[in-house]
């Protein structure tokens, strides 16, 4: 089955500095890959996805690249701000090929971001 | 508003004592799935279903129990809790698993 890797576990950046989150995938056959973000006391929530057709997705301050021949992915934030503090998850997912498919979650990255 | 609604938030039961934790989306969602949430691990899929009557497993379904009779329901039924059941578990809904899920605010069980 599908094993997504995640790092780091933890990750402190000054406020206006930009945070990088990596991942890594096992099975080849995953198109689908989302990053959810979690608050205190909240369930996730998605904050972007990528399917294996594209490259690279931004939405304002947040992009993920994928390479799918390394099988991995990036969510990069840039100008980071207080209110992005929190755990980030990435995810992977055979998607359409599989119509049993799973979403596999790594492990989550606690990202802090001092003022 | 659209959400996905769980209970109860918080639960501290005793080992072997069945207990249900309800599920509810307001979405006509067809795929829901159930996590648990540990320290390190991330969240790990128990069990899954596509639509009314079909449920699969995930990846750590042992002791773990779920139906869809209905397609806003999908309980999450332990039958004999132990300890190593003690955990933060959230449902989640979506129109299928490749769009984005819809979490509930999570349960936090204690089965001491």
């Amino acid at each position: 089955g599908e094993n997504v890797e995640q790092h780091p576990s933890t990750l402190s950046v000054q406020e206006g500095d930009s945070a990088v989150i990596k991942c890594t995938y096992s099975d080849s056959a995953s198109n689908y890959f989302p990053w959810y973000k979690q608050e205190l006391g909240k369930g996730p929530q998605l904050i972007i996805d990528i399917r294996s057709n594209v490259g690279e997705k931004k939405d304002q301050r947040i992009a993920v690249t994928l390479n799918k021949t390394a099988k991995h992915f990036s969510l990069h934030i840039t100008e980071t701000q207080p209110e992005d503090s929190a755990v980030y998850f990435c995810a992977a997912s055979r998607g359409a090929t599989d119509s049993w498919g799973k979403l596999q979650f790594g492990a989550g990255t606690q990202v802090v971001v001092t003022p | 508003e659209a959400q996905v609604t769980q209970n109860p938030r918080y639960l501290i039961t005793v080992t072997g004592k069945k207990l249900t934790v309800t599920c509810s989306q307001n979405m006509n969602h067809e795929y829901m799935s159930w996590y648990r949430q540990d320290p390190g691990l991330g969240l790990r899929q128990i069990y899954y279903s596509m639509n009314v009557e079909v449920t699969d497993k995930g990846d750590v379904p042992e002791g773990y129990k779920v139906s869809r009779k209905e397609k806003r329901n999908f309980p999450l039924i332990l039958e004999s809790p132990s300890p190593n059941q003690t955990s933060l578990y959230f449902c989640a809904s979506s129109p299928t698993h490749v769009n984005e899920a819809f979490f509930g605010q999570g349960t936090r069980l204690t089965v001491v």
